[in-house]
């Protein structure tokens, strides 16, 4: 029979409305963190990235928040559209583990509803 | 501008056979990554190149695993004997820095399936 797999979380958002996707990050020497976009049998999309030097960075339509005292990430998604809808994962850099090691979060499932 | 390209798409074998996944990273990308992710595991991340160069390979799960990366626009994995458990998503992705504060851009993976 079939494995257990993971069981991502999941996020349902009215289309037109904003979404806030989170996660926690595991190591607080971290230093660079990227969000990823994964759709259906496509590979990891990057699309936006933040220093821990900085704690907003925006996109377009996207932002990004960092609060490194309680080691949380978020993806905010403003007007989110059908597009939007797939697996959001963040990643995080954990020095001095390697020149580009990034560790990657399970993910979250995103499903903007019509 | 062309990606990061992978072949193939799908792969289906039996279990004992041989398998190579290939990889074209980003023109001008100097590092280059192959993840493998299953349902159970998730984005596990199994060996780094910088400028050609195996950096840490302590992701590969066995001997049976090894990879290669003779120039700096192509490289394979190599996976022998396959076993069913290998089943997954492998994915390569490319970076232009060995910084680890470059994005890795990623291809559309090889899903392979051993039956």
């Amino acid at each position: 029979g079939e494995s257990v797999g993971l069981h991502l979380p999941t996020l349902s958002v009215q289309e037109g409305d904003n979404s806030i996707i989170n996660c926690a990050y595991s190591n607080s020497a971290s230093d660079y963190f990227i969000w990823y976009k994964q759709e259906s049998g496509k590979g990891p999309q990057f699309i936006i990235d933040i220093r821990s030097n900085m704690d907003k960075r925006q996109g377009q339509r996207v932002t990004v928040l960092l609060n490194k005292t309680v080691k949380h990430l978020s993806l905010q998604i403003a007007a989110t559209q059908p597009g939007d809808s797939a697996v959001y994962f963040c990643a995080e850099n954990i020095p001095p583990r390697g020149a580009d090691g990034l560790t990657f979060g399970k993910g979250t499932h995103l499903i903007i509803q019509p | 501008d062309a990606g990061v390209i992978q072949s193939p798409r799908h792969e289906v074998t039996e279990m004992g056979q041989e398998v190579t996944l290939r990889c074209k990273p980003i023109s001008g990308h100097n590092s280059l990554f192959w993840y493998r992710q299953t349902m159970m595991r998730g984005l596990e991340l199994l060996i780094y190149f910088n400028n050609n160069v195996p950096i840490d390979d302590s992701g590969m799960p066995e001997d049976r695993f090894s990879a290669k990366m003779p120039n700096a626009s192509f490289s394979t994995l190599k996976i022998q004997p396959s076993e069913p458990r290998d089943s997954a998503v492998y994915f390569c992705a490319s970076s232009l820095e060995g910084t680890g504060r470059q994005p890795q851009h990623f291809g559309d993976g090889t899903r392979l399936s051993i039956l």
